[in-house]
């Protein structure tokens, strides 16, 4: 089926240090796939963080990005510098515009510490 | 600007109760509309969808219904609550186009 995993959480890191939370996705159904990183922080609503249509583009958005890999079905989201500001919940998400629907990741709460 | 608004933020239910939530997408015509659902540690699910004013589309099953009464407003509801359906109701409005923007959501407690 259609499916995304991702890192589970809470991942801790320390502000300034890199981060790698891990997505990985099966389409089996949809043709043309869509991937996306979405960022709930504390009392907000969900937001989109970055998108990727296109398998081999990087996305990038706030010091974030990731790469669109069909190869190895991930997307994985990657900053160098992590601030305390970017505590949150990120969800990987794989969409599929021909049928509307948008499959989530569970969420990986990251906490970044001063 | 486009603009989604969710209501109410949180609500304390009963098991048996109705339940109506409502979504407004105000400054685009004829969006696409959509419902999620996310239990407490569980995934966000896609519920409803709906492509135009009087068409919702029933992705999960979950004794929930929606309806579509204005190009703007999607509504969320059922007529007995149940314990499980307590969680986080997230409405969504996109073009089709890969663009979803997403309201604040509803916390429901169903006790």
């Amino acid at each position: 089926g259609d499916s995304v995993t991702q890192t589970e959480g809470p991942v801790t890191v320390s502000e300034s240090e890199s981060l790698i939370i891990n997505c990985t996705y099966s389409a089996t159904s949809i043709a043309y796939p869509n991937l996306f990183w979405y960022v709930r922080y504390p009392g907000e609503g969900l937001q989109l963080l970055l998108k990727v249509i296109t398998a081999g583009q990087k996305g990038s958005s706030r010091g974030f990005e990731a790469t669109y890999n069909k190869e190895t079905t991930s997307f994985h989201l990657q900053k160098a510098s992590v601030q305390e500001s970017d505590s949150a919940v990120y969800y990987c998400a794989l969409g599929d515009d021909s049928n509307n629907r948008i499959f989530f990741g569970d969420g990986t709460q990251l906490v970044v510490k001063p | 600007a486009q603009t989604i608004h969710q209501w109410p933020v949180a609500e304390i239910k009963a098991v048996g109760s109705p339940l109506s939530l409502g979504c407004t997408i105000k400054g685009k015509s004829s969006p696409n509309l959509y419902w999620y659902w996310q239990a407490t540690g569980g995934t966000l699910q896609q519920l409803f969808y709906s492509i135009t004013v009087g068409q919702v589309e029933s992705v999960v099953q979950l004794n929930l219904s929606a309806s579509r009464p204005k190009d703007d407003q999607f509504i969320l509801s059922t007529e007995k609550l149940l314990l499980s359906h307590s969680g986080f109701y997230l409405c969504a409005w996109s073009t089709g186009n890969s663009d979803y923007t997403f309201g604040s959501g509803t916390r429901l407690l169903v006790i």
